[in-house]
C-alpha cells in the first residue's frame, strides 16, 4: 500500500483481555514507531524500532506492553491483561533512517470496557 | 531531548495568514526543526522542515530565527481545513530514524469563518 496501514482501526475488549494491535509500515522503511493518544492529549512515545531491534523501549507503560517487529516490516504491540485505563488511539509511523518525515497511520482505537 | 515550547491555543479568522511560534532555546546545532499537524480524528502529517534558512513548500513557510532559539510556522492564508493541532519537533535529520521523536502537547489552532 501507498502508507502506513493499521489494524484494526477499532477494537473493543472486555477488561483482562489480552489484544494485539498490528502496524504495516510503509515498504523500505527502517524505522517504526508507536505511539499511544488518550482523548485530547497529546501523544505519548511508546517505543520505536531501528529494522527489528528496539532500541529505546522507555515509553512502554508496563511489563503488559510489548511489541515485536519481524522482516523489518509488520510491527505487533501486544497489550496484556487489558485495564480500562488502556484505552486510547495508538499510532504507528514509519520513516527512512536519515529521513526527514515520518508518515503516520490513521490508528486503531482501544477501547476497554 | 532539546524541548520545545508552544502556546497552548490560538484562533485566526478564514483566510487570513497564521503565524504558530515556537521556543526551542536549548537547540543544538545539528537539530532541525520540524513541524507536524494533526487534524481531527487523523494521525500527524509532515508539515515542514528547516536547519537554518527559511523554507518554504505547498503547505507552509518555516521562518526559523538567526540565533535559532525559535521559529514560526506560517500559514499564508487559513482555510478551515486548518484547523487542527500543530506540533513542533527537534530531530537531526542524519539521526532521523535513529531516535524517537518527542511531541509537546502542540498549539490547537481554531480557524473562525
Amino acid at each position: 500500500g501507498a502508507g502506513v496501514s493499521q489494524s484494526p482501526s477499532n477494537k473493543v475488549t472486555e477488561k483482562g483481555k489480552d489484544v494485539e494491535l498490528r502496524c504495516d509500515p510503509i515498504s523500505g522503511h527502517t524505522a517504526l514507531y508507536w505511539y499511544r493518544q488518550s482523548l485530547g492529549q497529546g501523544l505519548e512515545f511508546l517505543i520505536y524500532f531501528q529494522g527489528n531491534s528496539a532500541p529505546d523501549k522507555s515509553g512502554l507503560p508496563s511489563d503488559r506492553f510489548s511489541a515485536e517487529r519481524t522482516g523489518g516490516s509488520v510491527s505487533t504491540l501486544t497489550i496484556q491483561r487489558t485495564q480500562q485505563e488502556d484505552s486510547a488511539v495508538y499510532l504507528c509511523a514509519s520513516s527512512l533512517i536519515g529521513g526527514a518525515e515520518a508518515f503516520f497511520g490513521q490508528g486503531t482505537r482501544l477501547t476497554v470496557v | 531531548d532539546a524541548k520545545t515550547t508552544q502556546p497552548n491555543s490560538m484562533e485566526s479568522n478564514e483566510e487570513e495568514p497564521v503565524h504558530l511560534p515556537c521556543n526551542h532555546s536549548t537547540i543544538s546545532g545539528t537539530d532541525y526543526i520540524h513541524w507536524y499537524r494533526q487534524l481531527p480524528s487523523q494521525g500527524p502529517e509532515y508539515v515542514i522542515h528547516g536547519l537554518t534558512s527559511n523554507v518554504n513548500n505547498r503547505m507552509a513557510s518555516l521562518a526559523i530565527a538567526e540565533d535559532r532559539k525559535s521559529s514560526t510556522l506560517i500559514l499564508h492564508r487559513a482555510t478551515l481545513r486548518d484547523a487542527a493541532v500543530y506540533y513542533c519537533i527537534l530531530s537531526a535529520t542524519t539521526n532521523f530514524g535513529n531516535e524517537k521523536l518527542t511531541f509537546g502537547t502542540g498549539t490547537r489552532l481554531t480557524i473562525i469563518p
